[in-house]
């Protein structure tokens, strides 16, 4: 079956690491998203890319940072300058060039500072 | 630019219905609406494109108005397992597929 994903499920930071988190999709898709959300809010968007070897800035892009070196992957790295990153990370991808194509999600990775 | 949802959170009896409202200060091109149970990834409903069409599915539907800019994903006779928190996602770009999403509506059926 296609699907989105996303690992780990759990991860942890110490304080001025970096750290890599890892999106994979099956789909065929090539537009590929990074959300952050916190507690009780909606999605914000970090990072974006719509074709292999291009990307995005989205609303927050402060502190994190992307590539998009295959089409199936988009790793999204939260820097030590990010530093508020406990949140839900979420990927999502979809089909390129067509308005009425819906966003797919993957099941998340919750980052937390020790 | 972020589209804001209303009611913030409601509190329905199975069986009754609810309509959330999306409203953006942008012109669309989509409006999608996804749900969230709690930990879990958002999962997609439907889409409703320019032209102020209305769709449905099962018991949920959605209506677009382009002119308002507004959207309202409406639910009847509720069912336990529509519980969650409800988004609506606005496209403003038409070409990225970059959406904006809204703070979300909780949504909480009880028997």
């Amino acid at each position: 079956d296609g699907g989105i994903t996303q690992s780990p499920k759990y991860l942890f930071r110490k304080e001025g690491q970096n750290v890599t988190l890892s999106c994979e999709q099956n789909l065929n898709h090539d537009a590929m998203y990074w959300y952050r959300q916190d507690p009780g809010q909606g999605l914000r968007l970090i990072y974006y890319s719509q074709i292999v070897n291009d990307f995005q800035k989205g609303d927050i892009a402060e502190g994190y940072s992307v590539s998009r070196e295959k089409k199936e992957s988009f790793p999204l790295t939260v820097t030590s300058a990010q530093k508020n990153p406990t949140a839900f990370y979420l990927c999502a991808s979809r089909i390129q060039g067509r308005s009425n194509q819906p966003q797919h999600f993957g099941d998340g990775t919750r980052l937390s500072i020790l | 630019q972020q589209p804001v949802q209303s009611p913030q959170a409601v509190i329905l009896r199975e069986g009754e219905d609810a309509v959330i409202n999306c409203s953006s200060s942008k012109a669309l091109y989509s409006v999608h609406w996804y749900r969230q149970k709690h930990g879990e990834a958002p999962v997609f409903l439907m889409i409703l494109l320019k032209g102020g069409e209305q769709k449905g599915h099962e018991k949920i539907s959605a209506s677009f108005n382009e002119k308002k800019q507004q959207s309202s994903l409406y639910l009847t006779a509720s069912q336990l397992s529509y519980s969650g928190t409800y988004f609506c996602g606005t496209d403003i770009s038409g070409n990225t597929g970059k959406l904006i999403f809204g703070q979300g509506t909780t949504l909480q059926v009880k028997p």
